[in-house]
Formats: structure tokens, sequence, C-alpha cells
């Protein structure tokens, strides 16, 4: 199976800053990846797929890059309705496995 | 309006059975693939089965356990959960697939409690 690691694990920021995460797979998987917020007690929601495409509908401070094992999703400026749970999954191969999600709060 | 409506959770002992079913409206389901992932409490996403056209795939931890199957007569998709365990306690979300992997539209998820 094909692991997923994110970093950090859990941020605290300002409103109005920049907030990266990244995201590395344990082999190669081109750009099959996507990136999803989750709000609690809400189902996910796909802010990105294929690493990069914004979803249709989302605000276009949410971005994502990378290829291969390496990936990255930022919000340029973060607003108080981000506060969620950011996991990145990949599609390459079953089974799709998700990373173990990013905390993202306020400070 | 697209939808989908998880129902048939609960509580339930170990070794037991539950079967699940995710009722979809606003899109013709027999052209999507559809899929079960499911979130233990306070825990990440995990993916659980998929099925697409006549095939099925399954997580290695439900393989032989669970058994996801389609009506599309109904525009229902079901999880047939048999030999439950306490580490299968979890929400249950349904999605449907816009590509192979890629999530686009969930139900609101059902509980699922295994424990005696």
């Amino acid at each position: 199976d094909i692991q997923m690691t994110q970093s950090p694990s859990s941020l605290s920021a300002t409103v109005g800053d920049r907030v990266t995460i990244t995201c590395q797979a344990s082999q190669d998987i081109s750009n099959y990846l996507n990136w999803y917020q989750q709000k609690p007690g809400k189902a996910p929601k796909l802010l990105i797929h294929d690493a990069s495409n914004l979803e249709t509908g989302v605000p276009s401070r949410f971005s994502g890059s990378g290829s291969g094992t390496d990936f990255s999703f930022t919000i340029s400026s973060l607003q108080p309705e981000d506060i969620a749970t950011y996991y990145c999954q990949q599609y390459d191969r079953l089974p799709f496995t998700f990373g173990p999600g990013t905390k993202v709060d306020i400070k | 309006e697209v939808r989908l409506l998880e129902s048939g959770g609960g509580l339930v002992q170990p070794g037991g059975s539950l079967r699940l079913s995710c009722a979809a409206s606003g899109f013709t389901f027999s052209s999507y693939a559809m899929t079960w992932v499911r979130q233990a409490p306070g825990k990440g996403l995990e993916w659980v089965s998929s099925s697409s056209g006549e095939s099925t795939y399954y997580a290695d931890s439900v393989k032989g356990r669970f058994t996801i199957s389609r009506d599309n007569s109904k525009n229902t998709l079901y999880l047939q959960m048999n030999s439950l365990r306490a580490d299968d306690t979890a929400l249950y979300f349904c999605a449907q697939d816009r590509v192979s992997g890629t999530y686009v539209v969930w139900g609101q998820g059902t509980l699922v409690t295994v424990s005696s």
C-alpha cells in the first residue's frame, strides 16, 4: 500500500497568514493527489484535485502543487472559516490512502 | 440537487452484522462508481470499498467480511458488514466517484458502533 504522511499534524496561525501543509507519498504517484477539507461534524469537501487543480467553487486562496512523491497545499490568506482538518489522498493505486490530516486553527 | 443519504448504522455486538444503505438522488446513479469511506472517532479517513461497474474493491481490513453492492433501479448503494469487530466502529460515509478515487459528493455519514 502507498503510505501518505503529512506535516505538520496541527498548526495555529493568525487570520491573514499564509499556511502551508506538506504531504509525502511513499512512492511515485505522479499527480494523482487530492486535498480535502473537513470541518467538525461534517463530511469531507474536495478542494484540490490532480495535485494542483482547484475544484469548482472553491476560493482561490487555496492552492496545491507537487508531483511524484512531494506535494504541498497552501492557504494564501487564512480566514476564520478555514478552521478545519485537511487531508491529502492518493488515487494512483488501490487502496486509495489518505494522509493522517493536518488540523488548522486560529491563534 | 445531488444528494447522498446514508442509513442503517447503529449499535451492534462484536461478531454481528449490519447493512448500510446510501440513497442517491440528483444524478444518474448507474453512471458513477461509488465508494464507502469510514472515520473512526477522532481519527482520519479510511477508504473501505468501491463499486465500479461490475467490479468491486475492498480494503484488506474488511475483505471477506464486508460486501459492497448496488441496486441501480433503486439508486441505492449498500454495504453488508459481517463479523463486525470493535475496530470497525466508525462514521461510514458514502461518496460519488467523479473519476476513480476522487470523491466530490459525500453523504452525511451513518455511525456504526461495535460494542458489547
